[in-house]
Formats: structure tokens, C-alpha cells, sequence
């Protein structure tokens, strides 16, 4: 069963303006949400979760348990912005699950 | 420094050839997985293992093999490589504080 989808594999802004990947999730109990990056020739690395209410490199994400989204936000985008973005939950016994990614690109 | 490391990170091999990737950890997890993904596709977990002699099977249906004798060490074993292993294979560690941390990944293709 999908439990976790990003609806855009692409998606294209232009540097300054706001950035909004989404991602929504199924899963009965209480999620533990997370956001991957993988920048070029990088390795997949933890962006940010949502237990710790952080802002990473200027972006947010909030859980919204009633819309079952944990959409990633960004005022102003950077070029340095640029990158593959994975959404994904924690299951039971720590199980990841990863969505299909959404690769985001950054016009100057 | 804490780190995952994969060997082989390229690797061109025949069809019926058995194959292992490695994958070490000096991170002290003790949580390993390994997850198959195809170039802009999602990550598919196909092992998991939550210790020493503990292996489980992911979600993905792999015709592969796991072994954890050791908590730095995670093998994955194909015994006899297809066209349709071809793929790329990332080894991942997982903290106590539920966030699991990648490697570099081993691009593996049967030809």
C-alpha cells in the first residue's frame, strides 16, 4: 500500500520565489514524518523531521494530521536549492517509507 | 569519522554471476537496511535487520540475501545476477533516535 505520495515529480521555480513540495501519507497510528535531500552526486541525507519543529537551509515543514500532509515550504528559493527531495514516514518497527521523490530545480 | 561505507560503488557483472555488496558502519547503529532504487524512482526496502543475527524482509519481493554476523557489517548477496537486478543499492543505518542515515549507494548493472 502507498503510504506516502508526492504528487509532482518535477517542479520548477524561480530563484526569490516561494517553493512548495507536497507530500501526503496514509498510515493509522502516530507518523513520524521526514524530509530527504539529495543534492547532485551527494548522498541521501536528512533534511529535516517533524518532531523537531526546525527550519533547515530556510525551509519548514508542518504536519497536518487532519489533511494527513507534510507539505515542505520555503519563502525565498535559492539556486543551491536545487535538488531531489524524498518525503517519508517512520512505521512500525522503524520501518521507513519513502515517497517517489519530487526533483526540484531552481531557475536563476 | 562516523560513516557508511559501500563497496563496490560501480559494478558491471554477467548474468548467473553471484554478487555481494558490502556495506560497514562505524556510526555504532544498531539498525541496518538496505533499499533498491531506480534512477528517479522511489527507494524500495528489500532488507532490514535490527542486530546481530536479526534479518527481515522489506516490502520489495528481492531475490537477494542478508547476513549480520557483525553490527558494523550488512552484506547483500545475489546469488545468481539478472538483467532485471540492474539497479542501484543503498545501505542505510538507523540511530535510536528513529532517523536512519545513507551510504553512498552501489550501482550495480547485469549485462
Amino acid at each position: 500500500a502507498q503510504r506516502v505520495t508526492q504528487p509532482e515529480k518535477l517542479l520548477s521555480v524561480f530563484k526569490g520565489a516561494p517553493v512548495e513540495l507536497k507530500c501526503n501519507y496514509s498510515y493509522s497510528g502516530s507518523p513520524e514524518l521526514f524530509w530527504y535531500v539529495q543534492y547532485s552526486r551527494q548522498r541521501l541525507q536528512l533534511l529535516l523531521r517533524h518532531i523537531s519543529r526546525e527550519s533547515i537551509k530556510g525551509f519548514t515543514a508542518d504536519l497536518n494530521k487532519g489533511e494527513t500532509s507534510f507539505h515542505l515550504k520555503k519563502p525565498f528559493a535559492q539556486e543551491e536549492d536545487s535538488a531531489m527531495y524524498y518525503c517519508a514516514l517512520s512505521g512500525p518497527g522503524n520501518q521507513f517509507y519513502f515517497g517517489t521523490g519530487t526533483s526540484l530545480t531552481v531557475i536563476p | 569519522e562516523a560513516d557508511i561505507y559501500q563497496t563496490p560503488r560501480y559494478l558491471v557483472i554477467g548474468t548467473g554471476k553471484k554478487i555481494t555488496l558490502e556495506c560497514s558502519q562505524t556510526m555504532g547503529h544498531d539498525k541496518m537496511y538496505w533499499y533498491q532504487q531506480d534512477p528517479g524512482m522511489e527507494l524500495h526496502l528489500i532488507h532490514y535487520s535490527y542486530g546481530v543475527n536479526s534479518t527481515e524482509k522489506g516490502d520489495l519481493s528481492s531475490e537477494s540475501t542478508v547476513s549480520r554476523i557483525r553490527t558494523e557489517h550488512f552484506p547483500l548477496t545475489l546469488e545468481s545476477a539478472r538483467p532485471s537486478h540492474t539497479s542501484q543499492y543503498l545501505c542505510a543505518t538507523g540511530s535510536s533516535g528513529n532517523t536512519i542515515y545513507f551510504g553512498e549507494g552501489s550501482w550495480l548493472t547485469v549485462v
